[in-house]
């Protein structure tokens, strides 16, 4: 197993800009999810899917969509990038099974937009 | 509301002293659960224990230990004889049980540098 799978490991965009950072797992798991890690904040929830075709909200959504139309791929897509969004994104998925509550990471990919 | 506090931004020791990482947790579920994650220098984050909040059995694994204590919402991590390898930002973070949502709140790190 490839486990979680993120490209790229490096973008950098010009404000405005769009863009698509793939993620991709292959241990059927039936929840995904996107997250920024930023200096001296921890990592923070954008987007997560319990399932193909099911998306929300995490804690800081705004400039980002996502969709699931398949259990092993969750794009993040930027619309019109803006410099607040240079961060270092993951990927995650996991098991729905109760109980189960371990996130399997990607390795991240390092967005810069100047 | 949930929140995790990881009061301790930077530690600095000498390979072969022991650690202690704190971590404090606020929830006001009954059913959660509780992790480490490790964030070497080459980036990657790395599980390293959960714990249930109905199993405050301290744990134990090589030179890693932690200590749970819902008395006071505390799920600290201690590096026993801390070696340079060990040298990474270390991450608590917490997730509540319920619903389909497996979201995690994570603390907002401590790094560890550990001196040869």
């Amino acid at each position: 197993n490839a486990g979680v799978t993120q490209t790229p490991k490096f973008q950098v965009l010009k404000t405005g800009q769009s863009m698509t950072l793939q993620c991709a797992q292959d241990m059927n798991h039936e929840y995904m999810s996107w997250y920024r890690q930023d200096p001296g904040m921890g990592l923070r929830l954008i987007h997560y899917s319990v399932g193909a075709g099911i998306t929300d909200q995490g804690e800081v959504p705004n400039g980002y969509n996502v969709s699931r139309s398949t259990t092993e791929d969750f794009p993040l897509r930027l619309l019109s990038a803006a410099p607040s969004q240079t961060s270092v994104y993951f990927c995650a998925s996991s098991p729905r099974t109760s109980g189960s509550y371990e996130q399997y990471f990607g390795p991240g990919t390092r967005l810069t937009v100047t | 509301a949930q929140k995790v506090t990881q009061a301790q931004t930077e530690i600095s020791v000498v390979e072969k002293e022991d650690v202690t990482l704190d971590c404090v947790y606020e929830t006001r579920d009954t059913t959660y659960y509780l992790f480490w994650y490790k964030q070497p220098p080459s980036g990657e984050l790395v599980f390293l224990i959960r714990r249930n909040s109905f199993d405050e059995q301290n744990e134990i694994s090589g030179r890693y230990s932690w200590n749970f204590q819902k008395s006071t919402s505390s799920f600290n991590f201690t590096i026993t004889a801390s070696q340079v390898v060990d040298s990474a930002v270390y991450f608590c973070a917490l997730a509540v049980y319920g619903g389909a949502t497996n979201k995690l709140i994570f603390g907002t790190g401590t790094l560890l540098a550990v001196q040869p």
